[in-house]
């Protein structure tokens, strides 16, 4: 069974650009949830897609937006990088039956975003 | 963003010793859990709580969800090298669908 897997693992960008992180959940799982995990800090949730629509936001500004694709894999988009994207992004897919459920979301290795 | 309050921020810990970590909150949550978290990896669930009061062990770990909701502990017994990480309590406030509010963590570190 392969788990989570996310890439790029690292990210050099420059402030203003647009980048696009992917995530494949692990198999036979079909909801995906992302968080960005700034240096010294926990974990903070972006969004959750289910049956490739949104299914739950954090408190973060539409710049940051997603996909999912029939094969449950996802995208996270960020446009107009600014300093402050500069972290860890998490990638967490969660079996059916459990819509999204937290003891149920296995982490990703996550992709490792600086931003200059 | 809304977190949890997590401490200690940070221990050292000698091998064989005990340790204790606890999250207090503000907010009532529905369930508390703790994670794990290695570098370079996401982190892995330890521990899940669903009842207030509840203690459950998972090996040498033990949480409790607190009576008022608003506070969870994690103890380790004896500890052993392989213990050293980083430690995340994260919660579900009631009516939210699918998102976790995490701790800011508890680094473990080996004494010198």
């Amino acid at each position: 069974e392969t788990g989570v897997t996310q890439s790029p693992t690292h990210l050099i960008k420059t402030r203003g650009q647009q980048v696009t992180l992917r995530c494949s959940s692990q198999s036979g799982h079909n909801t995906v949830s992302w968080y960005q995990q700034a240096l010294g800090q926990g974990p903070q949730f972006i969004f959750q897609y289910y049956r490739e629509e949104e299914n739950g936001r954090g408190n973060f500004p539409p710049r940051f937006s997603g996909l999912q694709f029939p094969n449950y894999s996802s995208e996270l988009n960020v446009n107009a990088l600014e300093l402050d994207d500069s972290a860890l992004y998490l990638c967490a897919s969660s079996p059916p039956g459990t819509s999204g459920g937290l003891e149920t979301q296995y982490f990703g290795p996550g992709t490792r975003l600086l931003v200059l | 963003g809304q977190q949890l309050n997590q401490s200690p921020q940070s221990m050292f810990i000698q091998e064989g010793e005990d340790v204790s970590m606890n999250c207090t909150s503000s907010s009532i949550f529905n369930t508390w859990l703790w994670y794990k978290q290695d570098p370079g990896e996401g982190p892995v669930l330890l521990i899940a709580l669903y009842k207030a009061g509840e203690l459950t062990s998972n090996g040498r770990l033990t949480a409790q969800f607190g009576i008022t909701r608003k506070d969870s502990f994690l103890n380790i017994s004896a500890s052993i090298p392989s213990d050293v990480g980083i430690y995340f309590c994260a919660g579900q406030l009631g009516g939210s669908q699918g998102n976790l509010i995490f701790g800011k963590g508890t680094k473990l570190s080996v004494k010198p």
